[in-house]
């Protein structure tokens, strides 16, 4: 069975760029939850979606958005990108809406410059 | 407000010897802890996990030991091997109402296994 995939691998984008970024979860897994990572830091929560709702949001601010389609994929919108925003983003898929073992993608390595 | 903390940036075993890895919390609402490895250019890799209503849980070569009233967990490893070395990350969960699957993240020990 195919773990969870991204797209792009990789993305440099100009600042004030908007990014879209995609996920599909593993089969069967109704939840999508969005990290960030900073570099040396631990992932940081973005957004959980489930069955196409949001379940939950991080704290970041309204430039990032999000949404869960009927198939269950995820896309993460970031609009007028900032240098800050460089990271590499993580999407992680779990079985339910309460699911603590999430189960990661690759990543999508974003370079604002 | 760091509520996950690991504050070995980095540790280095022998390989066969035991690897403990350590991380502390500050959020008694927190009701699973997981344990993830992280290899370069992939995404953290699910290893093992604990209910706060146990204090251990074994699978294979990995233990995660859980101490509540610390507020302190570890992940031995034994016995390491180089395939080990990589980046190890304490995550945690909340409970209550409201509920959602969100992690909150140390960040990170590195740990290297020499052969």
């Amino acid at each position: 069975d195919a773990g969870v995939t991204q797209s792009p691998t990789h993305l440099i984008k100009t600042r004030g760029q908007h990014v879209t970024l995609r996920c599909s979860p593993i089969s069967g897994h109704k939840s999508v939850s969005w990290y960030q990572q900073v570099l040396g830091q631990g992932p940081q929560f973005i957004f959980q979606y489930y069955e196409k709702e949001e379940r939950g949001r991080g704290n970041f601010p309204d430039r990032f958005s999000a949404r869960q389609f009927p198939n269950y994929s995820s896309e993460l919108n970031v609009n007028a990108l900032l240098l800050g925003d460089s990271a590499l983003y993580l999407c992680a898929s779990g079985q339910g809406p309460f699911s603590y073992e999430q189960y990661f993608g690759p990543g999508t390595r974003l370079t604002v410059t | 407000d760091q509520q996950v903390k690991q504050n070995s940036p980095s540790l280095s075993v022998q390989e066969g010897r035991i690897s403990i890895l350590n991380c502390d919390y500050t959020n008694s609402m927190f009701d699973y802890f997981l344990w993830y490895k992280k290899y370069p250019a992939e995404g953290p890799t699910f290893l093992i996990s604990i209910s706060s209503i146990k204090d251990k849980n074994e699978d294979g070569r990995f233990t995660v030991f859980l101490n509540k009233s610390a507020k302190h967990l570890s992940l031995h490893i034994v016995p390491s091997q180089p395939g080990d070395s990589a980046v190890y990350f304490c995550a945690a969960r909340t409970s209550g109402s409201g509920n959602t699957g969100k992690l909150i993240f140390g960040q990170g020990t590195t740990l290297q296994v020499k052969p």
